[in-house]
């Protein structure tokens, strides 16, 4: 089946490292993503990762896929307040639909 | 590129009335669209994936009747609900996938009150 958890809460003061942890269930997924909502607001694609890589750097934002253990994270360098927001995480599995399957997304408190 | 647009973002209603979302891909043309709904504090469940020219696929659960999807053009799906009770109260968003491309798009939601 498809099933994708991600820790509720995490929160961390500004200036430190944010790490947000999920796991999937689908190991046929092609590509996990990681999208970022602000209160009443859509959601923001930050950055994706195709199945067949370890890692991926984007200026601030790190994502390492351990596709073995079916886990990905998403590591946010010097977070600021406005990073503050709900990170979800979603897969796509194989087949060529465009359909994602979410996490319950995982709050992120900056603290200043 | 690449802009999805949902109106009304905000739409508070009677019981028992219908309600229309639109969901429209400004600068692109999407085949398919997605809708998805979202209870507070909780992830996002695709209702129904909405191709242009046919009918739409619904997921397990999501009553095809209630939730009326029409794709009548590769630019734009609306979603309608039908005789709304307030339990249809949610978060609504919709995606767009652009077409020959694996990428879907995210309007910025539509939150439906019914009252």
């Amino acid at each position: 089946g498809e099933d994708v958890e991600q820790s509720l809460f995490l929160s961390v003061r500004e200036g430190d490292s944010s790490v947000i942890n999920c796991t999937y269930t689908d190991s046929s997924s092609t590509y996990l993503y990681w999208y970022k909502q602000e209160p009443g607001a859509g959601l923001q694609l930050l950055t994706y990762i195709f199945s067949n890589m370890d890692m991926k750097q984007d200026q601030r934002l790190t994502v390492l896929l351990n596709k073995k253990d079916k886990h990905l994270s998403l590591r946010i360098a010097d977070t600021q307040t406005g990073d503050s927001a709900i990170y979800f995480c979603a897969e796509k599995p194989s087949g060529n639909t465009g359909k994602l399957i979410f996490g319950q997304g995982t709050t992120l408190q900056v603290k200043p | 590129g690449a802009v999805v647009s949902q109106h009304p973002s905000r739409v508070i209603c009677k019981s028992g009335t219908s309600v229309k979302i639109e969901c429209r891909s400004l600068d692109f043309q999407a085949t398919t669209m997605f809708w998805y709904r979202q209870f507070p504090k909780q992830s996002l469940m695709l209702m129904a994936t909405s191709n242009e020219g046919s009918k739409a696929t619904y997921e397990q659960g999501v009553e095809k009747d209630k939730f009326l999807i029409n794709h009548a053009s590769l630019t734009l799906s609306t979603l309608t609900v039908t005789s709304a009770h307030p339990e249809d109260s949610s978060f609504y968003i919709c995606s767009a996938r652009k077409t020959g491309l694996d990428e879907a798009f995210f309007g910025q939601g539509t939150r439906l009150t019914v009252v």
